[in-house]
């Protein structure tokens, strides 16, 4: 199984909503992902989870707070943010730190409005 | 800093008719260079990677070629379908869990 899964796949939310992004993988990859990405430009990365560890954060603001329950999920949750935060969210996992396929899920469709 | 310069931002090509994308590097350190086709509405699949080690990867209609002296990598899709329409990235990667991803190349087979 090299599936990513990402739940919801459309979220509409207000400025004052708190809301979460989904992801789970069952390919016993360490490494979890959360990339935003802009219509017509590449994913841009957010966070890194290493044996659920917070690795690498890309100075994401702080209405964005991730979180890793296990070696499988990925969570991301959202509070307070901006109609600029409207983008496809995607989640993607690889097997380690050694240069290996990166799998992505399908995405979530975030609008704020 | 690092990053990965993709070419062209798009191209049309008649069906049966082979694309190329190309891309360069900057970060001399990059050992793996994965390529990813996005459909609308979808997020990146890996189609095709290659290694450092490496000159040369096929599979299918697909073939992946890098020169690692000059730092560029490139796609080539043979006899294209219409299916085949999307947009690809490239990305270059060395190490340190951040995937250096090109721009993205818009290809167009028109039937």
């Amino acid at each position: 199984d090299t599936e990513v899964t990402q739940t919801p796949k459309h979220l509409v939310m207000g400025m004052t909503n708190k809301k979460s992004l989904k992801c789970e993988q069952h390919m016993g990859h360490r490494a979890m992902y959360w990339y935003k990405q802009k219509a017509k430009k590449p994913p841009e990365l957010m966070f890194v989870y290493s044996y659920e560890k917070l690795s690498i954060n890309e100075s994401v603001p702080s209405r964005f707070s991730p979180e890793c329950p296990n070696s499988s999920l990925l969570n991301l949750h959202l509070h307070a943010l901006q109609p600029e935060d409207s983008a496809l969210y995607l989640c993607a996992s690889s097997a380690g730190l050694a240069g290996n396929e990166q799998f992505f899920g399908p995405g979530t469709r975030l609008t704020v409005l | 800093g690092e990053n990965v310069e993709q070419h062209p931002s798009t191209l049309s090509v008649q069906e049966g008719d082979s694309a190329v994308i190309k891309c360069t590097y900057s970060d001399s350190a990059s050992n793996y260079f994965p390529w990813y086709k996005q459909e609308l509405g979808k997020g990146p699949q890996l189609i095709i990677d290659i290694r450092s080690n490496v000159g040369e990867k096929k599979d299918q209609r697909i073939a992946v070629t890098l020169n690692k002296t000059a730092k560029h990598f490139s796609l080539h899709i043979t006899e294209t379908q219409p299916e085949d329409s999307a947009v690809y990235f490239c990305a270059a990667y060395k190490g340190t869990y951040k995937y250096i991803f090109g721009t993205g190349t818009r290809l167009k087979v028109l039937a």
